[in-house]
């Protein structure tokens, strides 16, 4: 089935800093790839996604780059605040049916202020 | 809207004791599903559903049963509880059954089984 390997699991960059994300995967299939943001205490919530029609697509600091022949896709954060901090999942759909998402193992970032 | 809502917040359970976690939703979403949380091991899907009356199973299903009478609500029932159960359970849904669509999570239910 689809594997889904993200890193690092976790991320310690100063403010204003930038911080990348990096996740792999193995269906040369898969066409959606979403980062979902986890904060403290709530549950996962979209912030970004790409399609496999696209090689990058920007939303205020946020970025996301795909890289289909190489099958890796990141997540760019710029000009890092402390609001920032969360646990970030990126995903793919699985390979035996299109109604399933695969999670990446999370990575953890910390903004130091 | 509420979005996606989760009852109990926290539970404790002894082995071999049974519960149901609940979920629903009242955006009119057909897809909702159910994801199980571990350190290291992101989000691990257990069971979903495309629509009212069929459920199908994920990743992880042993241990769990689900159902769906309504489009707005999508139960989890832990037959006989293990230690190996304990975790964060996530409820979600979108508005089809495509994996492409946005999914929206539930606050979580945290559940430790002694």
């Amino acid at each position: 089935g689809e594997n889904v390997e993200q890193h690092p699991s976790t991320l310690s960059v100063q403010e204003g800093d930038s911080a990348v994300i990096k996740c792999t995967y193995s269906d040369s299939a898969s066409n959606y790839f979403p980062w979902y943001k986890q904060e403290l205490g709530k549950g996962p919530q979209l912030i970004i996604d790409i399609r496999s029609n696209v090689g990058e697509k920007k939303d205020q600091r946020i970025a996301v780059t795909l890289n289909k022949t190489a099958k890796h896709f990141s997540l760019h954060i710029t000009e890092t605040q402390p609001e920032d901090s969360a646990v970030y999942f990126c995903a793919a759909p699985g390979v035996d049916s299109s109604y399933k998402l695969i999670f990446g193992s999370g990575t953890r970032l910390l903004v130091r202020p | 809207n509420a979005g996606v809502t989760q009852t109990p917040k926290f539970q404790v359970l002894k082995t071999g004791q049974s519960m149901t976690l609940q979920c629903a939703q009242d955006m009119n979403h057909e897809y909702m599903s159910w994801y199980r949380q571990d350190p290291g091991m992101g989000l691990r899907l257990i069971h979903y559903s495309v629509g009212a009356g069929i459920t199908d199973q994920g990743e992880v299903p042993n241990g769990y049963n689900v159902s769906r009478s309504t489009t707005e609500d999508f139960p989890l029932r832990l037959l006989s509880a293990a230690p190996s159960q304990t975790s964060v359970y996530f409820c979600a849904s979108s508005w089809d059954y495509s994996s492409t669509d946005t999914q929206y999570f539930g606050p979580g239910t945290r559940l430790t089984v002694l």
